[in-house]
């Protein structure tokens, strides 16, 4: 069973508008992060936010984490055509640090 | 860019043929991790390295083998290829204790016929 998932799977929205992607999960982690994938290439970390942490900004992105409901979410504010990618959580496990868990992603498309 | 290469970039093989894929980076990080990405499943991990000669399986581990010899270099063998391993392979590597960002190279696509 997949421990992050996405939603929605597809994503299309006017350029300027804000894109909001959501992530949950099963078990307790000990971090979430958020990975970019632009079509035909690897997946380029964006953000991390611990298990302790409840929101994070780094520019134009904003993530935040609800450990009771084992969600998070990412907001990407004013959107751009460059924005165009496949967007994916990941969760490291509690207790399990060696590796990262990897959800299906959101296909978001930025309409001009 | 983390300096992380994946090499070859294309490969078309034939089933029951032996495949090794190379994964070499220049920034002498502890952790190497190799997935496969698959319409529909996401990334999922098949194997992982968190120092020279010590490996691990991930989820998907069955039909491959890994090997780690020195810091640089993590090496993904199909050691008889099927027509399921047909794919995009990904490496990645990470500094930190496993938990930290993971930095990903440009992907292998396999084709196996």
């Amino acid at each position: 069973s997949q421990q992050g998932e996405e939603d929605p799977q597809a994503l299309s929205i006017q350029e300027g508008e804000n894109a909001t992607m959501n992530c949950s999960y099963k078990t307790s982690i000990n971090n979430l992060q958020w990975y970019r994938q632009n079509s035909g290439r690897g997946l380029v970390h964006l953000i991390l936010i611990r298990s302790n942490e409840r929101e994070k900004h780094s520019g134009r992105l904003r993530v935040t984490l609800d450990t009771s409901k084992k969600s998070s979410s990412l907001l990407i504010t004013a959107s751009r055509a460059a924005d165009t990618a496949s967007y994916f959580c990941a969760t490291v496990i509690m207790n399990r640090d060696d590796k990262i868990i990897f959800g299906k992603g959101t296909r978001l498309h930025i309409l001009p | 860019d983390a300096g992380i290469t994946q090499s070859p970039r294309h490969k078309v093989t034939e089933t029951g043929t032996p495949v090794t894929l190379r994964c070499h980076q220049t920034e002498n990080h502890r952790y190497m991790y190799w997935y496969r990405q698959d319409p529909g499943h996401g990334l999922r991990l098949i194997h992982y390295s968190y120092g020279v000669k010590d490996t691990d399986k991930g989820e998907v581990s069955d039909g491959y083998s890994v090997s780690r010899s020195k810091t640089e270099d993590f090496l993904l063998t199909l050691e008889s290829a099927t027509s399921s391993q047909t794919s995009v392979y990904f490496c990645a590597i990470s500094g930190l204790a496993g938990g930290g960002e993971q930095y990903f190279g440009p992907g292998t696509r396999l084709t196996v016929t």
